[in-house]
């Protein structure tokens, strides 16, 4: 069966630069969610999406922007990076019917900022 | 706000004895938990859920969890553990505000079956 799948799965960055995490959901699902992991931590929610309209948001910094695309992709922009936004970012798809609200989740893109 | 907690950083238990893992919750209306488990370097896997309906919820790989309305609690089993089990378990409940509303998830539970 088709997951979820996450672009790219390492990234390393410098302080102060820009990255873009992609992320493209189980086919005919409408809703994508994403998460960041830190080192020991649960994931904490940062935005979702639903029907390429932001549909929640949590703690996510103003640094970050994210969009969702007609296709259903979705990409996570972060700029100005900082140590501290070192984690594991998980995106996750689901549909929008109650009978399925379980999340599927990504692999993850594991960013180092350096 | 909503929240779950995971009172047990580690349970350790034997291969081929049950295992519980503990969640307990705290909702405003009727919960949507779920148990998902995580291997080293993985992603998380979705094992079950409980939105309304039977208390004994069954999932994959043999788990399953008892929703207890009383107790507030929504601990995960299996009747028989296997070395394979051993990962980082973690219970979350469903925001109910909106469509694509998020996971709020306990603190993990590190899950080590020995032989």
């Amino acid at each position: 069966a088709a997951g979820v799948i996450q672009s790219p799965r390492h990234l390393i960055k410098e302080k102060r630069e820009t990255a873009t995490l992609k992320c493209y959901p189980i086919p005919r699902h409408d809703t994508v969610y994403w998460y960041q992991q830190g080192p020991g931590q649960d994931p904490q929610f940062l935005i979702s999406f639903y029907e390429k309209m932001q549909s929640d948001k949590g703690s996510i910094p103003d640094r970050f922007s994210a969009q969702q695309f007609s296709d259903y992709h979705s990409e996570l922009n972060m700029s100005s990076l900082e140590l501290g936004d070192s984690a594991l970012y998980f995106c996750a798809s689901s549909t929008g019917l109650p009978s399925s609200y379980e999340q599927y989740f990504g692999p993850g893109t594991r960013l180092t900022v350096t | 706000a909503q929240s779950v907690a995971q009172p047990e950083d580690q349970v350790n238990v034997a291969e081929g004895n049950p295992l519980t893992v503990k969640c307990t919750y705290s909702v405003s209306g009727n919960p949507y938990l779920f148990w998902y488990v995580q291997y080293p370097n993985r992603g998380l896997q979705f094992l079950l859920k409980y939105i309304t309906g039977d208390n004994l919820v069954k999932g994959s790989y043999g788990f399953e969890a008892e929703f207890n309305k009383s107790q507030t609690s929504f601990h995960l089993k299996k009747p028989s553990a296997l070395v394979s089990d051993s990962a980082l378990y973690f219970c979350a409940v469903r925001e109910n505000t909106g469509t694509a509303s998020k996971l709020t998830f306990g603190t993990g539970t590190r899950l080590q079956v020995t032989l």
